[in-house]
């Protein structure tokens, strides 16, 4: 089947845009994470989805971080003006939530995004 | 101090190798454990899930220390495929995002 799917799988803007980045998950999964990846770093994460629950936020670094969810499904997040410092891979997963276990995350080949 | 610590290597390894990474992870709350493996430019996969009583995948075993917070991968008979960069990731309790460790990168050489 279809894995996690992202687009644009590159996007270069220049300081001071805004930015869309767009995630598709898993049908099926319930929760939908996005994390970010700079250079020579772990993956840090930024916002969680489950279900129709309030999104777990306390990773967005600064309030021009925001993601919403559509449907339980596309997930959209939205970089307003853009600084240098947020030049990262943008990694979205999506897992099946079966119970109180930890379900396997399952990874989007990610979004490239260069600020200039 | 951060959540997971790894020796980001590289490390440089022949053919036929067994080659041992380690990682350190600071939170007790920490209630589940995995190894990931990326590729260059590309997204992480998840490796292998650890258990407190050690699991043996092929040629790669995961052990897990909660007194120590210590968790290690251990691959036997390195392959030239092996090389990547290997994601320490804990997951706390209550919460569903991942914490990862920055990675350790591994080379075998022809």
């Amino acid at each position: 089947g279809a894995g996690v799917s992202q687009s644009p799988s590159n996007k270069v803007t220049e300081k001071g845009k805004d930015v869309e980045l767009r995630c598709d998950p898993i049908s099926g999964h319930t929760a939908l994470y996005w994390y970010r990846q700079s250079l020579g770093q772990g993956l840090e994460f930024l916002i969680y989805f489950q279900g129709n629950s309030a999104p777990d936020k306390s990773g967005l670094p600064s309030d021009r971080f925001s993601a919403e969810r559509t449907g339980g499904s596309v997930s959209t997040l939205t970089i307003q003006r853009t600084q240098q410092e947020d030049s990262a891979v943008y990694l979205c997963a999506s897992s099946f939530i079966a119970g109180g276990s930890t379900d396997t995350q399952y990874f989007g080949p990610g979004t490239r995004l260069t600020v200039l | 101090r951060k959540e997971v610590e790894q020796d980001p290597g590289p490390f440089n390894v022949p053919e036929g190798a067994t080659v041992a990474f380690n990682c350190t992870y600071s939170n007790s709350a920490s209630q589940s454990f995995f190894w990931y493996r990326q590729d260059c430019r590309k997204e992480p996969k998840l490796l292998m899930s650890v258990y407190s009583s050690g699991n043996e995948d092929g040629r790669f075993t995961a052990q897990l220390n909660r007194a120590s917070q210590y968790i290690s991968l251990l691959i036997r008979d390195s392959k030239l495929s092996d090389s990547a960069t290997y994601l320490c990731v804990v997951n706390r309790a209550g919460r569903r995002a991942l914490t990862f460790g920055s990675g350790t990168r591994l080379q075998v050489q022809p």
